[in-house]
């Protein structure tokens, strides 16, 4: 099974930051990684499909980058309702795996 | 409204057996590929299972190969996920998925059925 890794696990920071999230894959997973937001009580977001691909939908501040075994998931500058956890997953191979998440919090 | 409402939840006893279900509406469910994705309370999520859009190729987790059994009905625009041989670690909210295109990310999800298994 591919194995996906996320660093950091949370953050803490400020309206207007930068924020980056990092996922590794445990091999080559080509460009089939996917990034999802996930507020408390409720289901996850599709944020960003095949690595890079923004959702319809989605603030243009969000952005992916990465192919192979690692990827980037960057908010150019956080916005209150950016609180919230981050997942990767990728898609290359059944079963599909997610990241462990990472939390970004005031 | 495009939406996806999972049922059948509920508390079950070790060993009992459970079936979800996912109404789909507002798009044709046979245009997509499914997944049933779990995530137990204050964890991560899991992907459980995924069907292709005519249920003629599925795939589960490891954790629950041999237990669970993910069928669709094409015909009634609806999902199922039989759940036999229950343990307190499939405690979790399950949520049902849409696959997009060839990348397979999951672009629309239900709001998730609460299974519980307690003695």
């Amino acid at each position: 099974d591919i194995q996906m890794t996320q660093s950091p696990s949370s953050l803490s920071a400020s309206v207007g930051d930068r924020v980056t999230i990092t996922c590794r894959a445990s091999q080559s997973i080509r460009s089939f990684l996917n990034w999802y937001q996930q507020k408390p009580g409720k289901a996850p977001k599709l944020l960003i499909s095949a690595a890079s691909s923004l959702q319809s939908g989605v603030p243009s501040r969000f952005s992916g980058s990465g192919t192979g075994t690692d990827f980037t998931l960057t908010i150019s500058s956080l916005h209150p309702e950016d609180f919230a956890t981050y997942y990767c997953q990728q898609s290359y191979f059944t079963p599909f795996t997610f990241g462990p998440g990472t939390k970004v919090d005031i | 409204e495009v939406q996806l409402v999972e049922s059948g939840g509920g508390v079950i006893r070790p060993g009992g057996s459970l079936r979800l279900s996912c109404a789909a509406s507002g798009f044709r469910l046979d245009d997509y590929g499914m997944s049933w994705v779990r995530q137990a309370p204050a964890k991560g999520l899991q992907w459980v299972s995924a069907i292709n859009w005519n249920g003629g190729t599925t795939g589960y987790a490891d954790s629950v190969k041999g237990r669970f059994t993910i069928s669709r009905d094409n015909a009634k625009n609806s999902l199922y996920l039989q759940m036999n041989s229950l343990r307190a670690e499939d405690t979790a909210l399950y949520y049902c998925a849409r696959e997009v295109g060839a990348t397979r990310a999951f672009d629309l999800w239900g709001q998730g059925a609460m299974v519980t298994v307690s003695s």
